[in-house]
């Protein structure tokens, strides 16, 4: 069973509110990503991290930010929440190293903004 | 082309048959690759990793690469009620560097009738 965890699971947030969705893992992955998800849609990559201090944009434009300054922990942080930002946000991890490269998810954070 | 495609489905099937899952991917993706099975609401759930030509069965479960036809599939058989979900291909792919990026089709909705 995967150890990467999500808080938290369901969260309803007024608009123009600050908001930081949590990730840990503790498999000492180096790699973690943020994927985006609309209920029967596709996953969209947000945000991706090779390790420490290493953070990439994904293939989705967002607004939201993260963090990498553990290696287990890989939040990500919304300014100012509008009601598009009404997803599901989903976080994985996988080792950095080609074979085993497996990942695995955390159990997903569902976000409504009112 | 997008870096992994999957036949859109969806697919219905009945209960103890074979269901057939493809995907293709392009030469940005050429690593490892992987199945995810995700029911609704829930996060995906890796079932099945692959990563040299040929077949790997787990199970009812065989994957299936050929690296020079750019193509992976899923098989499963006796398919049963509980396998109805959608299932996601995954394949490794150079992002530049020595780093690899995680990329996703857009799934396959698979239905199994009893």
């Amino acid at each position: 069973e995967a150890d990467i965890y999500q808080t938290p699971r369901y969260l309803v947030i007024g608009t123009g509110k600050k908001i930081t969705l949590e990730c840990s893992q503790t498999m000492g992955h180096d790699k973690m990503y943020w994927y985006q998800q609309d209920p029967g849609m596709e996953l969209h990559l947000i945000h991706y991290s090779y390790g420490v201090n290493s953070t990439e944009k994904g293939d989705l434009s967002s607004e939201s930010t993260v963090s990498r300054i553990r290696t287990e922990h890989f939040p990500l942080t919304l300014e100012s929440a509008r009601p598009s930002h009404t997803s599901q946000y989903l976080c994985a991890s996988s080792e950095a190293l080609m074979g085993h490269t497996e990942a695995f998810f955390g159990q997903g954070t569902r976000l409504t903004v009112v | 082309q997008k870096e992994v495609e999957q036949n859109s489905g969806p697919l219905s099937v009945p209960e103890g048959a074979i269901a057939s899952l493809n995907c293709t991917y392009s030469d940005r993706v050429s690593q490892s690759f992987f199945w995810y099975r995700q029911y609704s609401g829930k996060s995906p759930e890796l079932i099945m990793s692959i990563y040299s030509n040929g077949d790997k069965e787990d199970g009812r479960f065989t994957a299936q690469l050929n690296k020079a036809s750019q193509y992976v599939s899923l098989l499963i058989r006796d398919s049963q009620p509980s396998d109805s979900a959608t299932y996601l291909c995954a394949g490794l792919g150079d992002s530049g560097g020595s780093n690899y990026k995680l990329t996703f089709g857009k799934g396959t909705l698979l239905t199994v009738n009893p």
